[in-house]
């Protein structure tokens, strides 16, 4: 079975910096992958997916991500931080030939000024 | 324009006490409709998904149970809650053909605590 992990809890950057938000997956089959943000009081919100097409995906609010088969990984990036993105990111992973979606942890984001 | 209502956004219910949450979505037609626990620490966990009126499909054993009587009407029950059922609970509807790559929108959520 295919499964998540998000690298670090939490994460501070200050505005205007980079932003990185890690997620490696585990899959035996090729994945589709997603990154979803959840806003303060507020439901889940899909930022981009990756369902075999372009390896770099473009998301919304400026995020993208892209997809590296040889680590394994989705990370999700954004060149320069706003103090609206602070919000908790998650990582989802369904292996493209059964019907189970794992999500990662979260990982919380935070913004200095 | 489509929109998802989950009630209610917030529950404290006592341990074997029955459970009924809602979720309807108003502006689209025969959603695939999915409903998910965050528990507390952890990520988000799918539970059950159904593609149409009456079809449930599970993914994880447990207490809990899950039906569609109407086709945007997605209802989470248990006849007699647990402590491990406390958590966030989500639903979320998608319109795609495969709903497994489904873009999918979530409801505020409802947290419930079981004592």
């Amino acid at each position: 079975a295919q499964s998540v992990t998000q690298l670090g809890s939490h994460v501070s950057v200050s505005e205007g910096a980079l932003v990185l938000l890690r997620c490696n997956y585990s899959s035996s089959v090729p994945p589709y992958l997603f990154w979803y943000v959840q806003y303060p009081n507020q439901g889940l919100q899909l930022l981009l997916k990756y369902t075999s097409a372009a390896t770099l995906v473009k998301g919304i609010n400026g995020f993208e991500a892209e997809f590296k088969k040889s680590e394994t990984s989705f990370h999700l990036t954004k060149p320069s931080a706003h103090m609206s993105d602070a919000a908790e990111y998650f990582c989802a992973v369904i292996a493209y030939n059964n019907n189970d979606m794992r999500f990662g942890a979260g990982t919380r984001l935070t913004v200095k000024p | 324009s489509q929109t998802i209502h989950q009630w209610p956004a917030t529950l404290v219910q006592p341990v074997g006490s029955p459970l009924s949450l809602e979720c309807t979505v108003e502006g689209t037609s025969n959603p695939n409709l999915y409903w998910y626990r965050q528990a507390a620490g952890r990520g988000l966990q799918l539970l059950f998904y159904s593609v149409g009126i009456g079809q449930i499909s599970s993914e994880v054993p447990q207490n809990l149970s899950a039906s569609r009587p109407q086709d945007r009407q997605f209802i989470l029950s248990s006849k007699k809650l647990l402590l491990s059922d406390s958590g966030f609970y989500l639903c979320a509807w998608g319109a795609g053909t495969n709903y497994l790559t489904d873009t999918q929108y979530f409801g505020p959520g409802t947290r419930l605590t079981v004592l």
